[in-house]
Formats: structure tokens, C-alpha cells, sequence
């Protein structure tokens, strides 16, 4: 299978401060990638995605950088709020049919 | 409707039982999704359904045993599972196409205890 990993498991963030979680994978044909978050007891939701021809995109609050040379993704959440507490997973694909998904990154907010 | 449906939220059964995990969408998609997640793991692909056909199968062992009866519906039947079966089992829903969004959409999952 791919390999979708993240450089860190576990992040806390004060409240009001930023947070950034990276996440390296090693497909560089993959061409669409999502990150979702994932609450206690409840499924991934979508949160931001990126095509391969884009460097970053915005949401509300959230961004999302691709780096193809370094096959680096990131996702950064402005002004972290305690209902950010979850664990993020970026996923990949180049089919449209098959995401991999990576080790995920526990973010904690402390108020 | 913008949700996927699982059903039951939770399952015990035994290593003898038969029992079937029900998944529904009526967001028009035409693929859906199983996927395994162990504790504090990423979710593990399982089955990929497209056009209620299985394209996509990633060597689950044949107690799974997946069914598509329609473009909504999605089981997944289980047979003389093992105890390191117990996981969260998650459905997801998507377009099949390239289009400008065809990330999942996920239901909540079935917690499913073999004892």
C-alpha cells in the first residue's frame, strides 16, 4: 500500500493560538488530498482538500499547503478553539477510488 | 440529505454469529466505501463499490463478505469473525468521477465487539 505518514502524534495548543499539522507521503502520483478530522465516537469529516496544481488553499479558519517537491502537506488551523480537539488525518489518492490515509495527529486544546 | 447511515451503532457477537452491518446514502453517490479502524489507527480501505460493483477488494479475509443491493445500500456481512476483528467499521459515500470535490463522506460507524 502507500505510505501517508504524519511527523508528529500528538499536539497541544493553548487556545487562541495557531496549530499546524504536517504530514509527509511518498506517492508523488497522487494528485487530490483531504484532510479530515475525527472526533471521539464519530466518523472523519471533510474538512479542506487541495489538488496537486495548487500550492494552498483556504477554508474558514483553516489552510492547506502542498509541497510536491518534498511531498509535504500541512494543515493549519488559525485561532484554535477548544471544539478543534480531535484527531487529523490527511488522505491521498490518485485514482478517486482508493484514499490512504495517514497516522493521524491527536490535537489537544487546552482552554 | 447530506449523510451516510450505519446501522447498528454498536455490535456484540459471538465467533459463531451472523450478523450484518447495514450502511445508506441518498446523496446520489455511486461509490461507496468500507473501511476498518483499529483504536488511535488511521481508517483501513476494505471495499471500494462502484457502480454497485466491487472494484476494489484489499485482501479482506473471506468472513467479510460485502453486498451493493442498490446505488444507496451497502452491507457487510459477517461470518465466524475472530476477536481482533473488534473495530470501529466505517461506511463512506463518494462520486466515482473526478469532479471538483470527491472526497468521502463518512457515517459514524459500527462499533463491533467479537467476543
Amino acid at each position: 500500500g502507500e505510505s501517508v505518514g504524519l511527523h508528529l502524534p500528538t499536539l497541544s495548543v493553548q487556545e487562541g493560538d495557531n496549530s499546524i499539522i504536517n504530514c509527509a507521503y511518498s506517492n508523488s502520483a497522487s494528485d487530490y488530498f483531504i484532510w479530515y478530522k475525527q472526533e471521539s465516537g464519530k466518523g472523519p469529516q471533510f474538512i479542506i482538500d487541495i489538488r496537486s496544481n495548487m500550492d494552498k488553499r483556504q477554508g474558514q479558519r483553516v489552510t492547506v499547503l502542498l509541497n510536491k517537491t518534498v511531498k509535504h502537506l500541512s494543515l493549519q488551523i488559525a485561532a484554535t478553539q477548544p471544539g478543534d480537539s480531535a484527531v487529523y488525518f490527511c488522505a491521498e489518492t490518485n485514482t478517486g477510488n482508493q484514499f490512504y490515509f495517514g497516522t493521524g495527529t491527536s490535537l489537544t486544546v487546552i482552554p | 440529505d447530506t449523510e451516510v447511515t450505519q446501522t447498528p451503532k454498536h455490535l456484540v457477537m459471538g465467533m459463531t454469529n451472523k450478523k450484518s452491518l447495514k450502511c445508506e446514502q441518498h446523496m446520489g453517490h455511486r461509490a461507496m466505501y468500507w473501511y476498518k479502524q483499529k483504536a488511535k489507527k488511521p481508517p483501513e480501505l476494505m471495499f471500494v463499490y462502484s457502480y454497485e460493483k466491487l472494484s476494489i477488494n484489499e485482501s479482506v479475509p473471506s468472513r467479510f463478505s460485502p453486498e451493493c443491493p442498490n446505488s444507496s445500500l451497502l452491507n457487510l456481512h459477517l461470518h465466524a469473525l475472530q476477536p481482533e476483528d473488534s473495530a470501529l467499521y466505517l461506511c463512506a459515500s463518494s462520486r466515482p468521477d473526478r469532479t471538483s470535490n470527491y472526497g468521502y463522506t463518512f457515517g459514524s460507524g459500527t462499533r463491533l465487539t467479537v467476543v
